[in-house]
């Protein structure tokens, strides 16, 4: 049981390229997260997903796309990259409502 | 946006001592949640408090949460080297919604 895996652990990107974030969850879990945490800032709320086939916006999802195809995967997209993107991602998951959300080792992404 | 403000940003002391570290909002909330976060993981949950006046000990952590429902406090005794970490606070409608949002952190060290 590996419990919430996020791919890759680093990246670099260049100003204007597009990459994909992919975690993966082993617990069934309906619910996924996608966070941004910046110094000073906490943990923002980018897009979740209450189930296969379903997304929403969180508080700063300009800039992002996700999907959820699989229930075990959710995938954070950026398309045209940004330095104001520079940040540490992380992805959670959680069973329901009212369960414990499980996060992710986190992705640092730095954008130059 | 409710804001989550807490306090202090960083706390240094030695090993033994005792702290309190505050979440504070002007708003009042469902219930809040304390995650500690390790440098290069992703926040584990430590509790979760839902009404008001409740108190929850965690070994030597003991967190309360404001009458009101607008603050809470995590007090630390004989702190540890292994308590070093980033605490975080954070409020949602745990059971209804998944708007989570996140305090900035208080920063701990805990020095041997």
């Amino acid at each position: 049981n590996a419990g919430v895996t996020q791919t890759p652990k680093f990246r670099v990107l260049k100003t204007g390229q597009s990459m994909t974030l992919l975690c993966a969850q082993d617990m069934n879990h309906e619910y996924m997260y996608w966070y941004r945490q910046d110094p000073g800032m906490g943990l923002r709320l980018i897009h979740y997903s209450v189930g296969e086939g379903t997304t929403a916006k969180g508080e700063v999802p300009d800039g992002y796309n996700v999907s959820r195809l699989k229930k075990q995967n959710f995938l954070l997209g950026l398309e045209s990259a940004a330095p104001s993107q520079t940040s540490v991602y992380f992805c959670a998951s959680r069973l329901g409502r009212g369960h414990e959300q499980y996060f992710g080792p986190g992705t640092r992404l730095t954008v130059t | 946006t409710q804001l989550l403000e807490q306090s202090p940003q960083f706390l240094s002391i030695q090993e033994g001592e005792n702290l309190t570290v505050y979440c504070n909002s002007s708003s009042v909330f469902s219930s809040l949640q304390w995650y500690r976060q390790e440098p290069g993981e992703g926040p584990v949950l430590l509790v979760t408090v839902v009404t008001g006046g409740e108190v929850k000990k965690l070994k030597r952590l003991t967190f309360q949460f404001g009458d009101a429902r607008k603050d809470s406090s995590l007090h630390i005794t004989a702190a540890q080297p292994g308590d070093t970490g980033l605490y975080l606070c954070a409020h949602g409608h745990f059971y209804n919604n998944n708007d989570m949002r996140f305090g900035a952190g208080t920063r701990l060290t805990v020095k041997p």
